[in-house]
C-alpha cells in the first residue's frame, strides 16, 4: 500500500536559517506532489505543485525538488521567520487519473527569534 | 471571491445523533472533496464529488456515512448514529475543473460525547 514519511514530527530552527523538510513515498509512482501549510485550527493552504517530469519548483522563499527515482521531495525556506512556523504537509495524487490527494502527517516547523 | 465555507465550526453531538456538515465550494469550483483529520494524524481522504455525482467514495466507510453535493446547495457530509471514534475535524476542499490544486475551508470540528 502506498506510504508517506515526513522526515520528522517537529523540526526547530534559528530565523534566518533555511528550514528543509523531507517528504519520502513507497509503492506508487505519483504523477505530481504538492505541498501545504496549515496553522493550528485552520485549512490546509496550497503552497506550491511539482510535477514528475520537473526538478525544481521555486516561488519566493520556498523551493521544492522531486527525485523520482528517490522517491523523494524536498521542500526548503529560505531566510526562515517565525511567521513561517506551521505544519507543512506533503500529498500526492494517488494516480490512475484520480484526482484525491494522499497527505503525510506533516512536519511542525518552529522559526526561533 | 470568498474562500470554501463550511459550517457549522464546531459541532457537538451525543452518541447515537446525526452529524450534517456543509461545505459551499468557491465559486466556480465544480469539484468537493472530503477529508477526515484526526489528532496527531494526517488528513485521510473520504469522498470525491462533482456536481449531483459521486466519484470516489473509497475513503468513506460504508455505513453510516454519505455524501451528496446537489445541483443547487451545498455539498453536505452525513454522519448517522455518530460514535466518539467519529470526533474529528473534517475538512472540505474543492477545485475548478483539470485543475489539481485543492483550496480547503476551515474545517467542521466534530466531537461526539
Amino acid at each position: 500500500s502506498q506510504k508517506i514519511e515526513q522526515n520528522s514530527e517537529a523540526l526547530n530552527i534559528q530565523e534566518g536559517k533555511t528550514a528543509t523538510l523531507t517528504c519520502n513515498y513507497t509503492n506508487y509512482s505519483p504523477a505530481y506532489l504538492q505541498w501545504y501549510r496549515q496553522d493550528p485550527g485552520r485549512g490546509p493552504v496550497f503552497l506550491l505543485l511539482i510535477r514528475e517530469n520537473e526538478k525544481e519548483k521555486r516561488k519566493e522563499r520556498l523551493k521544492v525538488t522531486f527525485d523520482t527515482t528517490l522517491k523523494q521531495s524536498l521542500f526548503h525556506i529560505t531566510a526562515s521567520q517565525p511567521a513561517d512556523s506551521a505544519t507543512y504537509l506533503c500529498a500526492l495524487d494517488i494516480g490512475a487519473g484520480a484526482n484525491n490527494l494522499f497527505f503525510g502527517t506533516g512536519t511542525r516547523l518552529t522559526v526561533i527569534p | 471571491n470568498a474562500g470554501v465555507m463550511q459550517n457549522p465550526r464546531h459541532l457537538v453531538r451525543r452518541r447515537g445523533q446525526e452529524a450534517r456538515l456543509r461545505c459551499s465550494p468557491m465559486k466556480g469550483h465544480s469539484h468537493v472533496y472530503w477529508y477526515r483529520q484526526l489528532p496527531e494524524e494526517g488528513l485521510k481522504f473520504m469522498v470525491y464529488l462533482q456536481k449531483e455525482n459521486i466519484i470516489d467514495e473509497s475513503g468513506m466507510p460504508k455505513e453510516r456515512f454519505s455524501a451528496e453535493f446537489p445541483k443547487e446547495g451545498p455539498s453536505i457530509l452525513r454522519i448517522q448514529q455518530v460514535v466518539r471514534g467519529d470526533s474529528a475535524a473534517y475538512f472540505c476542499a474543492s477545485s475548478p475543473p483539470l485543475v489539481e490544486t485543492q483550496y480547503f475551508g476551515p474545517g467542521t470540528r466534530l466531537l461526539v460525547l
